[in-house]
């Protein structure tokens, strides 16, 4: 799977948009970047995926730019509780000995403050 | 996710116990995983199961084991072979084989004193 680099820590007003970016310049054709969070000694959440268009859900929107090469997880208007470790990770879905397999890097720690 | 239990939240074992951790889940999926995190670090796979009475290692299962007798259940047991026992445990399930979306379970964090 294709390494991702993200800033180690972000900071962010509550009620702004959290804009949270990814690097992922040797993703190749099947690989799908996702993105999950990670709350101090609690599990990853799982936030949204996508492979090239542009995704949104109810909780956040994804950008991925046109090449592919870097994207941008969005957060729309933050609160308190979206303080979290943001772990961004580009995923082959062909199978091989990576079957499976979720490669988590160091994230971005993101700080909502009031 | 509610649908994914894992226990005890907190385990603590005496060095050279065998321990068991519980992962059940009740949204019928297939396949089922096992990662471990250390402080400040990311998770690492350990096995992985995509259905009943299967499963294969993943890229630490050395001083682990597992079962997959029933689709709900997929135990972990950490040995006494296990050299650094003391991490965060977490089980994940997917709906089909392991290039579905994972989503996890609360974890178990295992203290080995």
């Amino acid at each position: 799977d294709a390494k991702t680099t993200q800033p180690t820590s972000m900071d962010c007003a509550e009620g702004r948009a959290a804009n949270l970016p990814c690097n992922h310049s040797t993703i190749s054709g099947n690989e799908y970047v996702y993105w999950y969070r990670q709350i101090h000694s609690q599990g990853p959440q799982y936030i949204i995926h996508g492979l090239k268009n542009n995704e949104t859900n109810e909780m956040a929107s994804l950008i991925i730019t046109e090449d592919r090469k870097s994207s941008t997880l969005i957060l729309p208007h933050a609160t308190l509780r979206d303080t979290a470790v943001y772990y961004c990770i580009v995923r082959s879905l062909a199978g091989g000995t990576s079957y499976g397999k979720l490669t988590f890097g160091q994230g971005t720690i993101l700080t909502v403050h009031p | 996710d509610g649908g994914i239990t894992q226990s005890p939240k907190y385990l603590f074992r005496k060095e050279g116990q065998n321990v068991t951790l519980s992962c059940e889940q009740n949204l019928n999926h297939d396949a089922m995983y096992w990662y471990r995190q250390d402080p400040g670090q990311g998770l690492r796979l350990i096995y992985y199961s995509q259905i009943v009475n299967d499963f294969q290692k993943g890229d630490i299962a050395e001083g682990y084991s597992v079962s997959r007798e029933k689709k709900e259940s997929f135990p972990l047991t950490v040995t006494s072979a296990q050299k650094n026992p003391t991490a965060f445990y977490l089980c994940a399930i997917s709906k089909g084989p392991g290039t579905d979306t994972q989503y996890f379970g609360p974890g178990t964090r295992l203290t080995v004193l």
